[in-house]
Formats: structure tokens, sequence, C-alpha cells
């Protein structure tokens, strides 16, 4: 069956370090999202890409970075991780502009 | 860009009772509006949608009805078992940026 596979599924890092969280799908769909989920907050968008070499900036991109060099991933990069940015983030892919989102199960982050 | 509200924050049913849960949107050009269901550790997953040229939706015990002069949508849950426990976000897409908004949950306990 296809799937969305993110990880790690839990991540503690320090202050200032560089992160990278892993996404990756097997349902071929060009269009890749990254959101955080925050109490209070729902999901937010992150970054999006409608195909390889695609990138967008969602609502909430400040200190975040993604790549799309082919069609099943899609990492999102904290370049200098802070303590705001600990949050549950979730990957999702679409196979068209108007088609469900179908997400993965979650990467914990902790920034101490 | 688009403002979903959603209401309330926590609901708590007994067993067989009904669920009601809603939402508003600011974006009068929005034109889907999904519900996700998410458990505990797991990313949401789509359990019913609408469109904006439909008033009302039905998928067993869930449904979804649509006021678009109002801009207000709801998930109604009848007959509610222990299974329907979980986090419940409302969300809208715009027809201009394809971009979904979500509403920041409900979380629903079903007392047995």
């Amino acid at each position: 069956d296809a799937e969305i596979t993110q990880s790690p599924r839990h991540k503690i890092t320090e202050t200032g370090r560089q992160v990278t969280l892993a996404c990756h799908q097997t349902w071929n769909h060009n269009n890749m999202f990254w959101y955080r989920q925050d109490l209070g907050h729902g999901l937010r968008l992150i970054h999006y890409s409608y195909g390889v070499q695609d990138t967008n900036k969602g609502e909430v991109s400040d200190g975040y970075s993604v790549s799309r060099s082919n069609t099943e991933d899609l990492p999102l990069t904290l370049e200098s991780a802070a303590s705001s940015q600990t949050s549950v983030y979730f990957c999702a892919s679409s196979e068209s502009r108007v088609s469900p989102l179908h997400f993965g199960n979650g990467t914990r982050l902790t920034v101490t | 860009g688009e403002n979903v509200e959603q209401h309330p924050s926590t609901l708590s049913v007994q067993e067989g009772d009904s669920a009601v849960i809603k939402c508003t949107y600011s974006d009068s050009a929005s034109n889907y509006f999904p519900w996700y269901k998410q458990e505990l550790g797991k990313g949401p997953q789509l359990i019913i949608d609408i469109r904006s040229n439909v008033g009302e939706k039905k998928d067993q015990r869930i449904a979804v009805t649509l006021n678009k002069t109002a801009k207000h949508f709801s998930l109604h849950i009848t007959e509610t078992q222990p299974e329907d426990s979980a986090v419940y976000f409302c969300a809208a897409r715009g027809s201009n940026d394809y971009k979904l908004s979500f509403g920041a949950g409900t979380t629903v306990t079903v007392r047995a």
C-alpha cells in the first residue's frame, strides 16, 4: 500500500543546531506540504511544493527551509533551532491541488 | 488569507448521544471543506468533505452541513461510540490558492 512516512518520530535537539526532518511518500503525488501542530493553533502551513524543484512559503515559514529534488521526498530543515520551534510536525501529500491531503504520523521535535 | 474558527475546543458526550462541531470561515471564495480526525500519536485522517455546490453530505453516522451565506459548516456525529474519541479538525480551501486553512481543533471524549 502507498504511504507517507516521517522520520524520526521523536527528536530532541539544542538551540542553535541545524535539524532536518524527513518525509517520504510512495503515492507518487506531485504536491507535498509541511505543517506544524500546536495547541490552540491547529495545523499551520510551513512550506509546500507542487512538484520537483518547486517550493513555496506558507504562513509560518521563518526559520525553516525545504528542497524538492525528487517526487518522493520533501525534507524540512530548521537552520538554527529555536525553542519556539518545539512542536509536532506533519508532512502531507496530495494527488492534485484540489485533492484531499494524506498525512504522515508526525515528528515530535523538542528544542532545549 | 483564510481564517477558520472552530468551536467548541473540547466536547464531552455520553455514548449514544450526538456530537456537533461548528466552524466559520472568512473567505467567501472558499469552495472545499474537509473534516479530519486525529487519534493519539497519529496524523489527521480525512473522514468527510463537502464542496460549495452541496449543502449536506452524509456517510453512515457522520454528516456535514454547509451554509455558504453565513459562511459556516458543521460536523454531526450521531450515536457516538468510544472509538469516536479523538481530535477533530475542520478546514477550508480557497479557490484561488488551493491551500488548506485549519481550525484549532476539537477534542471529543465519548463517555461510556
